[in-house]
């Protein structure tokens, strides 16, 4: 089965600052999709940005970009100009292209992020 | 909004009771998902839907079911309740395309006391 890992449990970041959340997977497919949700104190879960892999081109929204190295297994989040109402936790996540992992979805443990004023 | 309709909200009940957690997709959304997730933990997978059928199972324990009726809605149902199962529940759906992200309600929250 695929493994999504984030190594940071936590982590700070002063406002205004940039921060870079960490995600490797464990994969042996060529298809898959990769996600990052962010989950505030109110614990509603919020997709923030995804990715194909497919795509060479790394995906960005806003403030928040992804350093994708499909070579690497690698998926960070880059949040720039780091606002107050960014803490949160931060989950990564990997979605399978097809087989018989189709419709499986997988997340690493969660990044906690603390913005400091 | 996520278009994920999650009910009760708040779920306040004794242990060795019975629940049962209503969730609504998105609309065109086949798929439903549960997850549990205890106070600062990650996301534990329950469950998987997908048209009515099971498709996939994680850490569900034996005293929880779930199922999805012919109108896509789910319910999960916890019974004989300990303590430990107090958490937040939820339910996520996603179409049927690689491509597409999960879309969570805003979960319910239960306490057993």
């Amino acid at each position: 089965a695929q493994t999504v890992t984030q190594s940071q449990p936590e982590m700070s970041v002063q406002e205004a600052e940039t921060v870079t959340l960490s995600c490797t997977y464990d994969t042996s497919e060529s298809d898959y999709y990769l996600f990052w949700y962010k989950q505030p104190p109110s614990r509603q879960m919020i997709l923030v940005i995804r990715q194909e892999a497919y795509k060479q081109q790394n995906a960005t929204e806003n403030r928040f970009s992804v350093n994708f190295q499909k070579a690497a297994k690698s998926f960070s989040l880059k949040i720039s100009d780091s606002q107050l109402g960014d803490a949160a936790m931060y989950f990564c996540a990997y979605r399978s292209g097809g087989g018989y992992n189709f419709n499986k979805f997988y997340f690493g443990s969660g990044t906690k992020l603390n913005v400091k004023p | 909004d996520s278009g994920v309709t999650q009910t009760p909200k708040h779920l306040i009940t004794a242990t060795g009771q019975r629940v049962t957690l209503r969730c609504s997709p998105r609309s065109g959304d086949l798929s439903v998902y549960w997850y549990q997730q205890s106070l600062d933990q990650g996301l534990q997978f329950l469950i998987q839907y997908y048209n009515g059928e099971e498709r996939a199972k994680g850490n569900i324990l034996e005293r929880f079911s779930a199922q999805q009726f012919p109108d896509l809605h789910s319910e999960l149902n916890l019974s004989s309740l300990e303590l430990g199962d107090s958490a937040l529940y939820f339910c996520a759906s996603s179409r049927d395309r690689a491509n597409s992200p999960l879309h969570f309600g805003n979960g319910t929250r239960l306490t057993v006391t």
